[in-house]
């Protein structure tokens, strides 16, 4: 079993819906959560980094930490065509200096 | 402001060839890592350097050796390529561990490997 676990998809919504996006962890050491945007052929960067239980928002975009299910999610709300990417969970311990990977989501927006 | 810059952007390669990537970061990060990225696979870490001096190994380090040049600059070094190395290779930096393995990314460098 990996230690996070994300949902490959394709997810494939209309323009303009809400979007959920999840992960799910093992390892109750995990204290920082991020969420990583990757455009085709291009690196990944960082859209999301929350260090807590509860909800951060920035613009159109949510992440949300339930540390006691193990459990994060990114809501995107008035999804874009630009928002077609995918979109990657990462997490560390307090002692880690590597960054713990899920497999990315695949989002496609229809216009 | 560059952030990370790997070089080269693209690479083919025959069995057996060596080859080495660069790359180089100016946010004055202590950490820098090579990860590869593989359809279906996610990010995997290959070799990571949490500070200047030091290097450890990743989750798939076989076939690869890296060194730490600098505190800007990290190198990745194929030393015999194989067709199983055909991959996207990413460098990262970060200023720590902890809260801050906030990872910065290159654009990358697709490798072919014939």
């Amino acid at each position: 079993q990996k230690e996070v676990e994300q949902d490959p998809g394709p997810l494939s919504v209309p323009e303009g819906a809400i979007v959920s996006l999840n992960c799910t962890y093992s390892n109750s050491a995990f204290q920082y959560f991020m969420w990583y945007r990757q455009y085709s052929r291009k690196g990944p960067e960082l859209l999301m980094y929350t260090y807590s239980s509860g909800n951060k928002e920035d613009g159109r975009f949510t992440a949300q930490v339930d540390k006691s299910s193990k459990y994060i999610s990114l809501f995107i709300r008035d999804s874009q065509p630009s928002d077609s990417a995918t979109y990657l969970c990462a997490m560390s311990a307090v002692s880690n200096y590597q960054l713990i990977w899920g497999a990315g989501t695949k989002l496609i927006i229809k216009p | 402001n560059a952030g990370v810059t790997q070089t080269p952007k693209f690479q083919v390669l025959k069995t057996g060839q060596s080859m080495t990537l660069q790359c180089a970061q100016d946010m004055n990060h202590n950490s820098m890592y090579w990860y590869r990225q593989d359809p279906g696979m996610g990010l995997r870490l290959i070799y990571y350097s949490a500070s200047e001096g030091t290097t450890d190994k990743g989750e798939v380090p076989n076939g690869y050796n890296v060194s730490r040049l600098n505190k800007r600059e990290f190198s990745l070094r194929l030393e015999s390529a194989a067709p199983s190395q055909t991959s996207v290779y990413f460098c990262a930096s970060s200023l720590g561990r902890g809260r801050n393995t906030e990872a910065f990314f290159g654009q990358g460098t697709r490798l072919t490997v014939v």
